[in-house]
C-alpha cells in the first residue's frame, strides 16, 4: 500500500464551483500534512500546510481526519487560474511522503 | 521562505555526456533533497543530500548515476552522468528545515538528451 494516495483526477468543474479533494495516508503516526499547487511544467509550490484544528485562506480551506487518516482540500468559488495539479504531502518522523497529485482543470 | 536558485534551467545534452545541476539557497537551510519528475508523472525522490557526508539514495538510484555533492548548508549539486535518453525529465532541488517543516522546491532543470 503507497503511503499516500490521491484520485489523479482530472476533476473538470466550470467557474464559481465548489471542488474537494481527499487525500489519504496510511501511517496514523503521521505528524505533519500540507497540500501544494503544481502547474504544467512549473516547480510545486506550497498551498497551504493542514492543521489538526483546521485552516482557511481565502477561498481554500484545508481539514485533516485522523481517526479516518485523510485530508482535504476545498475550493470555493474556482477560478480558471485554480486549474493546477494538487499534490498532498506527508511527513513521517522527517521522511517525506508526496502524493502522485489530483489535477483540477476549471472551465469557463 | 528560503530563495532557491537552480542552475541551469534547461539543457539539452548528448548521449553519453553528464550535466551538473546546481542548487544554491540563499540561507542555511537543514535538508536538501533532490527529485525527478517525468513528464505527466509524479515527482521521484533520487536522494537527500547530506552536508559533508555521502547522500542518502532511494531505491532505484546509486551514486555513480547521480552523484551529489553537499559542501556546506547553502549549496549541493547533482551530476546526471552517462546521460542517455530514459533521463530526460525534469530535475528538482528543494530544502526544508527542522522540526517537519514543509519543503521548497528550485524552478527545475529540464533535461533533454539527443
Amino acid at each position: 500500500r503507497k503511503e499516500v494516495e490521491q484520485d489523479p483526477g482530472p476533476f473538470n468543474v466550470p467557474e464559481g464551483a465548489t471542488v474537494a479533494f481527499n487525500c489519504t495516508y496510511s501511517n496514523s503516526a503521521s505528524q505533519s500534512f500540507f497540500w501544494y499547487r503544481q502547474d504544467c511544467r512549473k516547480e510545486p509550490k506550497l498551498l497551504m500546510s493542514v492543521y489538526s484544528s483546521g485552516n482557511e485562506d481565502g477561498r481554500f480551506t484545508a481539514q485533516l481526519n485522523r481517526a479516518s487518516q485523510y485530508i482535504s482540500l476545498l475550493i470555493r468559488d474556482s477560478k480558471l487560474s485554480d486549474s493546477a495539479t494538487y499534490l498532498c504531502v506527508v511527513i513521517n518522523f522527517n521522511k517525506f511522503y508526496f502524493g502522485s497529485g489530483t489535477k483540477l482543470n476549471v472551465k469557463p | 521562505s528560503a530563495v532557491i536558485s537552480q542552475k541551469p534551467s534547461r539543457d539539452i545534452c548528448q548521449r553519453g555526456t553528464s550535466l551538473t545541476i546546481q542548487c544554491q539557497v540563499d540561507s542555511q537551510v537543514t535538508m536538501m533533497f533532490w527529485y525527478r519528475q517525468q513528464p505527466g508523472q509524479s515527482l521521484t525522490l533520487i536522494a537527500t543530500a547530506n552536508q559533508g557526508s555521502e547522500a542518502t539514495y532511494e531505491s532505484g538510484f546509486v551514486i555513480d548515476k547521480f552523484p551529489i555533492s553537499r559542501p556546506n548548508l547553502t549549496f549541493s549539486t547533482l551530476t546526471v552522468s552517462n546521460l542517455s535518453p530514459e533521463d530526460s525529465s525534469i530535475y528538482l532541488c528543494s530544502v526544508s528545515g527542522e522540526g517537519n517543516q514543509p519543503q521548497h522546491f528550485g524552478d527545475g532543470t529540464r533535461l533533454s538528451i539527443l
